[in-house]
This record gives C-alpha cells, sequence and structure tokens, in this order.
C-alpha cells in the first residue's frame, strides 16, 4: 500500500528513551529512513536503511525494523531532540513512488 | 561542503506555469539519484518526484502526475521541476533532495533549504 502511520506526538522527560513508530505494508519489502525536522529548519537524516546512523548523528538515536513496523528509539533523550520526526519508504507496487509518514511531534520536557 | 541550493519560487496564480531549480555543489550530481519534496504551511512533507541518476526513470505523487515535470542536467549540475496546472493546494516549501544512490526508489540525505511557492489569485 502507499502510506505510512505514525502517532501525531510523543512526549518524555528529559533523560528518558522515546520511541517512534512507523507503520505500513510498504515496509515488509523495503527500507525504512528517519528525518528529524526542527522548527524552521530543513529535514535532516537521521537513520537510514532502517538502523543505520549517519556520522554526526548522536549514539542516542537508532533504528529497527520488523515486519511492517519501523522504530525510531531515541535513548535518554535531550531537550534540543524535540522536533518533529518523519518515517520515510517507497512504494511497492510497482510505481516506485516515495512516501512519508505523516509526522511525529517529540516533546521532551 | 555538499550543498543544494534552490531558486525559482514565487506568487503564480492558479492555472499557470512555474519551474523551480535546483544547483548542487560540492558532489558529482550524476551519482545520484535527486528528489523533490514539498512542505505545505503548517503541514507535514510530501514526496512529490524523483529521477534516476541517467534520467532513464521518473515517479511521481498522484497529486502532481500529469502536471509537473521532473528533469536534470547533470552537466550543469542542476535539477528542475517544471509546474504546470498550478493549483492552491500546490501552495508549499519545495527542497531538492539528494538521493543516497543511483535510483530513486531508496532514501534521501542532503537536503536544500527549499524554495517557497505560492498559488494565489
Amino acid at each position: 500500500s502507499y502510506e505510512l502511520t505514525q502517532a501525531p506526538s510523543v512526549s518524555v522527560s528529559p533523560g528518558q528513551t522515546a520511541r517512534i513508530t512507523c507503520s505500513g505494508d510498504a515496509l515488509l519489502k523495503k527500507y525504512a529512513y528517519w528525518y528529524q525536522q526542527k522548527s524552521g529548519q530543513a529535514p535532516v537524516v537521521v537513520i537510514y536503511e532502517d538502523s543505520n546512523r549517519p556520522s554526526g548523528i548522536p549514539e542516542r538515536f537508532s533504528g529497527s525494523r520488523s515486519g511492517t513496523v519501523a522504530t525510531l528509539t531515541i535513548s535518554g533523550a535531550q531537550v534540543e531532540d524535540e522536533a518533529d520526526y518523519y518515517c520515510y519508504s517507497t512504494d511497492t507496487s510497482g510505481n516506485h513512488r516515495g512516501v512519508f509518514g505523516g509526522g511525529t511531534k517529540l516533546t521532551v520536557l | 561542503e555538499v550543498q543544494l541550493v534552490e531558486s525559482g519560487g514565487g506568487l503564480v496564480q492558479p492555472g499557470r506555469s512555474l519551474s523551480v531549480s535546483c544547483a548542487a555543489s560540492g558532489f558529482s550530481l550524476d551519482d545520484y539519484a535527486m528528489h523533490w519534496v514539498r512542505q505545505a504551511p503548517g503541514r507535514g512533507l510530501e514526496w512529490v518526484s524523483g529521477i534516476s541518476w541517467n534520467s532513464g526513470r521518473k515517479a511521481y505523487a498522484d497529486s502532481v502526475k500529469g502536471r509537473f515535470t521532473i528533469s536534470r542536467d547533470n552537466a550543469k549540475n542542476s535539477l528542475y521541476l517544471q509546474m504546470n496546472s498550478l493549483r492552491t493546494e500546490d501552495t508549499a516549501l519545495y527542497y531538492c533532495v539528494r538521493g543516497i544512490n543511483l535510483e530513486f526508489d531508496f532514501g534521501m540525505d542532503v537536503w536544500g533549504q527549499g524554495t517557497t511557492v505560492t498559488v494565489s489569485s
């Protein structure tokens, strides 16, 4: 299918673990990518190909995928991690279209 | 430094056309697929279109198919989006984004800062 579903918001206290999930049939066959967007800024990739962390992204960010669900985990969330997080994958119908989840607003306070 | 700089946005009336461009620097464009992603005011990210490294494959979101055309000129290190029959719902910040490899059915890594397109009478 051509949809990825995310919860609209997640809230944690500083130092706690934040888990943001993304679900969709496309994830059975395609990688998940995670993008962080802080207010007024362009998005930044924090996880690529399910679980890989680009250089410069703190180790507290990790990702996993099982079945139709991908999960972004922020272990020991910091105030500066407060942002919108979007998952991304690719349509498996043969059209090769990209698809973003609706985004999850992470509040750390 | 790897950089993407969009240009060409502006105010346009419904039904008219507009072309936006993206200049890439710090890397060779022909080593990567490229994408356009947009974000309407206060809304989430929407994938618009992707193009493979050699323009051999292209894809479009249903919302723009038949109206928008993606193209690239690797010699000029540039990506383009021709937008025709614009609608008010096309109003958004348009990002140029680098794919992570040659084909566009994978993710993206480097993002530009975007160019704003406003469709209004």
